[in-house]
């Protein structure tokens, strides 16, 4: 099973809402992440969670606040957030870096409109 | 500044024929290379890596080579089948980066019947 799953779908919000966005896997692995992709462009590394551990946040903004429960949950909290927020966010996991092993899988990301 | 770079936003290729996809990066210290593909509304697919130890990769009709003189790799699609049309993205990343893959902005393959 190399499945990532991500719920919701498709999400529109308004800049005073509060959301959350979910992502789940069952491979055992225990490396996490959020990116960010805008259209036309390269997906963009938001968090890294290593063993349950924020270990990366690349300098994002405290609107997005993620969590990871356990090892086979991660969630993105969003609160007042503003319209050039709107992107898909995807949610990918991994083994925890090995000599030989870096891939990534991702989910199908959940498509945020902020209105 | 880019470190992964994709120079051609696109490709269009007979089925049948090879696809060849390109990718340059300026980082010395990256020393594993990912290819994903990625169709719209999905999230992108891993399909081939390389180690910076080797120099060829091959997997069924997907083949990634590797040029660490010239920064560079490609990956080969042969043959080339309708299916194959996406959007490719070449990845790139270094022990110690904690999972921080470096992406390219991708070129869209179309291949005609």
């Amino acid at each position: 099973d190399t499945e990532v799953t991500q719920t919701p779908k498709h999400l529109v919000m308004g800049m005073t809402n509060k959301k959350s966005l979910k992502c789940e896997q069952h491979m055992g692995h225990r490396a996490m992440y959020w990116y960010k992709q805008k259209a036309k462009k390269p997906p963009e590394l938001m968090f890294v969670y290593s063993y349950e551990k924020l270990s990366i946040n690349e300098s994002v903004p405290s609107r997005f606040s993620p969590e990871c429960p356990n090892s086979s949950l991660l969630n993105l909290h969003l609160h007042a957030l503003q319209p050039e927020d709107s992107a898909l966010y995807l949610c990918a996991s991994s083994q925890v870096q090995l000599a030989d092993s870096y891939e990534q899988y991702f989910g199908p990301g959940t498509r945020l409109t902020v209105t | 500044d880019q470190q992964v770079k994709q120079n051609s936003p696109s490709l269009s290729v007979q089925e049948g024929r090879i696809s060849i996809l390109n990718c340059d990066y300026t980082n010395s210290m990256f020393d594993y290379f990912l290819w994903y593909k990625k169709y719209p509304a999905e999230g992108p697919t891993f399909l081939i890596s390389i180690s910076s130890i080797k120099d060829k990769n091959e997997d069924g009709r997907f083949t990634v080579f590797l040029n660490k003189s010239a920064k560079h790799l490609s990956l080969h699609i042969v043959p080339s089948q309708p299916g194959d049309s996406a959007v490719y993205f070449c990845a790139a990343t270094y022990g110690g980066s904690q999972g921080n893959l470096i992406f390219g902005k991708g070129t869209k393959l179309s291949v005609k019947p």
